[in-house]
């Protein structure tokens, strides 16, 4: 595997159900990131890890629970969602300087395509 | 609360033409990135632009930086079938861990 994958790629649901995304990166970043992204909107930044500690939370909803276990590995739980919740989340990495300065580009997953029923 | 603007949001053009795709930013920032979706897929980075002045080329597509104006843009030079994608300007908002602010996208056919 190589660059930032994410499973499941295709994702249906019941608003009573929980499930997981996952996200792996294999380009030895630091930082990990989460993104909705729908048809009515621009790409909506939800979390950001950088080090492994969540340095980010776009004042997104409970339902949504973000674990990153080691730098390499992201997940997103997911409980009790909406139907407006219905999304491409997508996945991204990137390499933060140690010094604080400037990242680096960040590196897309394919993406996971939510549907909430 | 930095907002980034791009227009136009749909460019239908023929093959051979030429047109510019513009982004505006409403605060300052010294990094702009240019990304590429292709439907179903994820984005790819095309290019970064880090200072005042900068251009970049790949191609048949050229972005240039104006931090002072807070304007970039994304040429294309003589289209062609394989550009159809949307394309994405997203700036920095801050050094360390980076958060990006995307713009709406910019969905480009070409048309043969």
């Amino acid at each position: 595997e190589t660059g930032v994958t994410q499973t499941p790629r295709h994702l249906v649901m019941g608003m009573t159900n929980k499930k997981s995304l996952k996200c792996e990166q294999h380009l030895g970043h630091n930082a990990m990131y989460w993104y909705k992204q729908s048809a009515k909107k621009p790409l909506e930044l939800m979390f950001v890890y950088n080090f492994k500690e969540q340095t980010e939370n776009n004042s997104v909803p409970s339902r949504f629970s973000p674990e990153c276990p080691n730098s390499s590995h992201l997940f997103l739980h997911l409980h009790t969602l909406q139907p407006e919740d219905s999304a491409l989340y997508l996945c991204a990495s990137s390499q933060d300087p140690p010094s604080g300065g400037w990242a680096d580009t960040q590196y897309f997953g394919p993406g996971t395509r939510l549907t909430v029923l | 609360e930095l907002k980034v603007e791009q227009n136009p949001l749909f460019l239908s053009m023929q093959e051979g033409k030429n047109y510019t795709i513009y982004c505006n930013y409403s605060t300052t920032s010294d990094r702009l990135y240019w990304y590429r979706q292709d439907p179903g897929k994820s984005l790819e980075s095309l290019f970064v632009l880090l200072s005042n002045g900068a251009v970049k080329q790949e191609g048949r597509l050229m972005a240039s930086l104006d931090t002072k104006a807070r304007l970039s843009t994304l040429h294309i030079t003589a289209a062609v079938h394989d550009l159809s994608a949307t394309y994405f300007c997203a700036v920095s908002t801050q050094g360390g861990s980076e958060k990006l602010v995307f713009g709406k996208g910019t969905k480009l056919t070409v048309n043969p």
